[in-house]
């Protein structure tokens, strides 16, 4: 179990800049979910997979927001035309659900994005 | 609707003494019930989790909460605060399987002092 792992760890753009972020979650989950934190709040979620399909996506996440799962294990979000209120950090999580089992989240370290 | 309230956005305690981290939630369903913790650089990591039965719940690193559905409360505390429990802390509410239905409070920043 090496945990979720996310790429890049700091993202510094300029506005108007597209930016791509990468997760790998641990190898045998099957859920994988992306948050956004801002300063001084928790985790808000933004879209989550089961396997390869994108099952939910928050109001939080514009048009200018896309993740994808091409295969049922890492996943990618994309920011297009990237603004200054994007800046936050991005965390992704992923979890083995399991039938009669409650879920539990594991947490990746998050892509820190900035932009200017 | 859920909702999470975290009372004290900082925390400060010496080394040794009681540590705890209030938390108020807001459920119209049986509430999941969690306790996260994040280190500076670091994800987040799940302190202790309430689903059902037991209303005091002992989580890793000695501490624990107690659900009080009265008080709609699940307030963190250790008896004695370490240097290395300096973190922030996250209560988080959920409606039962789903990360995608767990919400987070603002978190409390733990700071020990020696």
């Amino acid at each position: 179990d090496t945990g979720v792992s996310q790429d890049p760890r700091h993202k510094i753009t300029k506005r108007g800049q597209n930016v791509t972020f990468r997760c790998d979650p641990i190898s045998e989950h099957n859920r994988l979910y992306w948050y956004r934190q801002t300063l001084g709040q928790g985790p808000e979620f933004l879209t989550y997979f089961q396997n390869e399909a994108q099952l939910e996506k928050s109001r939080l996440l514009s048009d200018r927001f896309s993740a994808e799962r091409p295969k049922g294990s890492f996943s990618t979000l994309e920011i297009q035309r990237t603004e200054q209120g994007d800046s936050a950090m991005y965390l992704c999580a992923s979890s083995l659900v399991q039938a009669g089992a409650n879920e539990k989240l594991f947490f990746g370290s998050g892509t820190q994005l900035s932009v200017l | 609707a859920q909702s999470v309230t975290q009372l004290g956005s900082h925390v400060s305690v010496s080394e040794g003494a009681l540590v705890l981290l209030r938390c108020n939630y807001s459920s119209s369903v049986p509430p999941y019930l969690f306790w996260y913790v994040q280190y500076p650089n670091q994800g987040l990591q799940l302190l202790l989790k309430y689903t059902t039965g037991a209303t005091l719940v002992k989580g890793i690193n000695g501490f624990e909460a107690e659900f009080k559905k009265s008080e709609t409360s699940f307030h963190l505390t250790k008896p004695s605060a370490h240097m290395s429990d300096a973190a922030e802390y996250f209560c988080a509410v959920g409606s039962g399987t789903g990360g995608f239905k767990t919400i987070f409070g603002a978190g409390t920043r733990l700071f020990v002092k020696a």
